[in-house]
């Protein structure tokens, strides 16, 4: 299954809200994860589920979406939240990851 | 708290084998509830799964890999390697190891090993 991320890159400022799609090739109910990797870090999971939020993860991020289209929303940006996100399917084997989203500083 | 940490030899010749191991510590890789993925990143590049070994033993390999991989498990050393044949310089990556919910299929990975550079060189 692929999943495509869109945008591929995008410029923000703090306190802006901003939403990363992820699109799978084919239905995979609500079998994603989203994750943020900063530089030189292992990624980290934030949404589970399609819309679980994660133990410990600020309120600020939250997903959605079932079938083939979803999304990650950062409600207000915060300086710590720039860098790549991550979808993840896990509907089917293999598991396999979009292509980040790289979110910068505008 | 869980931990994993990933070790083995960081730069391997073309043509021969990579071989990492990732030890848990703070939990059991006995659990029914997980398993234990290896996960690869090429420099500047997204996330590929390489495959996972769960607490029955059983495994499954990403279908590009399946001929040159091979993961095991030493539980009484909490610990689980990977394998990597004939190795090119298209293996050069940074390898991961994390912890994977479990629901009857391998689900998030919810634990991560720091990573570990391997470079392919002769």
């Amino acid at each position: 299954i692929q999943l495509t991320q869109s945008p591929s890159s995008l410029s923000a400022s703090v306190g802006d809200r901003v939403t990363i799609t992820c699109r799978a090739s084919q239905g995979i109910s609500t079998g994603l994860a989203w994750y943020q990797q900063k530089p030189g870090k292992p990624p980290k999971v934030l949404i589970y589920e399609a819309s679980g939020l994660e133990s410990g993860v600020p309120s600020r991020f939250s997903g959605s979406g079932s079938g083939t289209d979803f999304t990650l929303t950062i409600s207000s940006l915060q300086p710590e939240d720039f860098a790549t996100y991550y979808c993840q399917q896990f509907s089917s084997y293999p598991l396999t990851f979009g292509q980040g989203t790289r979110l910068e500083i505008k | 708290q869980l931990q994993l940490q990933e070790s083995g030899s960081g730069l391997v010749k073309p043509s021969q084998t990579l071989s990492l191991t990732c030890t848990v510590s703070g939990g059991s890789i006995s659990s029914a509830d997980y398993s234990w993925s290896w996960i690869r990143q090429p420099p500047g590049k997204g996330l590929q799964w390489i495959g996972y070994i769960y607490h029955s033993g059983s495994n499954y390999y990403t279908p590009s890999l399946q001929s040159r991989v091979a993961i095991s498990a030493d539980r009484s050393k909490s610990q689980f390697s990977l394998q990597l044949y004939s190795v090119t310089a298209a293996d050069t990556a940074v390898y991961f190891c994390a912890r994977s919910v479990h629901i009857n299929y391998v689900g998030w990975f919810d634990t991560w090993g720091q990573g570990i550079q391997v470079t392919v060189s002769s």
